[in-house]
């Protein structure tokens, strides 16, 4: 499977500040999905992020809260605004080429908002 | 609403000791079902992608086995390195959130030398 590389690895914010997490993939996918893992807990995607149109976001997910950009089929950056501490958590992306391939996941961000 | 329930939430094994590891799902239509092992501080890792009842899947010590409403995690003759969380997701056929993983709370499993 391909590799991605997610950016930073972990980050200590204060509240009301905004946060990028980027993810680059070392191949072309044609779908890249964001997720939330919180401590103790599985994941739950945020939202789903294809090339040239705007994400799909989960109910519960808004996108003046979670801005996202796909400006290619390799790239995505997710922004955490506003933060309170609630938002704390990992962040992981993930890409999936379609098809019967398996989605394959980045390092994750964990982002402590104090 | 796709649904997926993982038990036990924490396993603990002596090495060598076999055991399995449970997944319901309820989904409208299984695309697929997946099972990927989480190693703390890292992103999950892909084990095994079953598509239909009856399908079977190995690697090493891990056996992945598909029905209708569930699936299992059978790990054989574990050892200390098999310690990880191990999650279940499923994806859907069709819909709008093509490619979506609903995943479980996930199975922690701790492997004693």
């Amino acid at each position: 499977s391909a590799v991605i590389s997610q950016k930073p690895s972990r980050d200590i914010c204060q509240r009301g500040t905004s946060l990028t997490i980027q993810c680059q993939v070392d191949s072309q996918v044609t779908m890249m999905f964001w997720y939330r893992q919180q401590p103790g807990q599985s994941l739950t995607l945020i939202a789903t992020a294809n090339q040239g149109s705007e994400a799909t976001y989960e109910s519960g997910f808004v996108i003046d809260k979670f801005p996202i950009s796909r400006p290619n089929l390799t790239f995505s950056t997710l922004t955490v605004s506003n933060m309170s501490p609630e938002d704390s958590s990992i962040y992981l992306c993930s890409g999936d080429r379609g098809g019967a391939t398996e989605a394959f996941f980045g390092q994750g961000t964990r982002l402590t908002v104090v | 609403e796709d649904q997926v329930t993982q038990s036990p939430e924490a396993l603990r094994l002596q090495e060598g000791e076999s055991s399995s590891l449970n997944c319901s799902y309820t989904v409208s239509g299984l695309r697929g079902l997946f099972w990927y092992r989480q190693d703390p501080g890292k992103g999950p890792e892909f084990l095994f992608t079953l598509y239909s009842a009856g399908e079977e899947k190995e690697k090493e010590r891990l056996k992945a086995t598909l029905t209708k409403k569930e699936s299992f995690l059978h790990i054989t003759a574990p050892k200390p390195e098999d310690s990880a969380t191990y999650l279940c997701a499923v994806q859907e056929t069709g819909g709008t959130s093509y490619g979506k993983l609903t995943f479980g709370q996930g199975t922690i499993l701790t492997v004693h030398p």
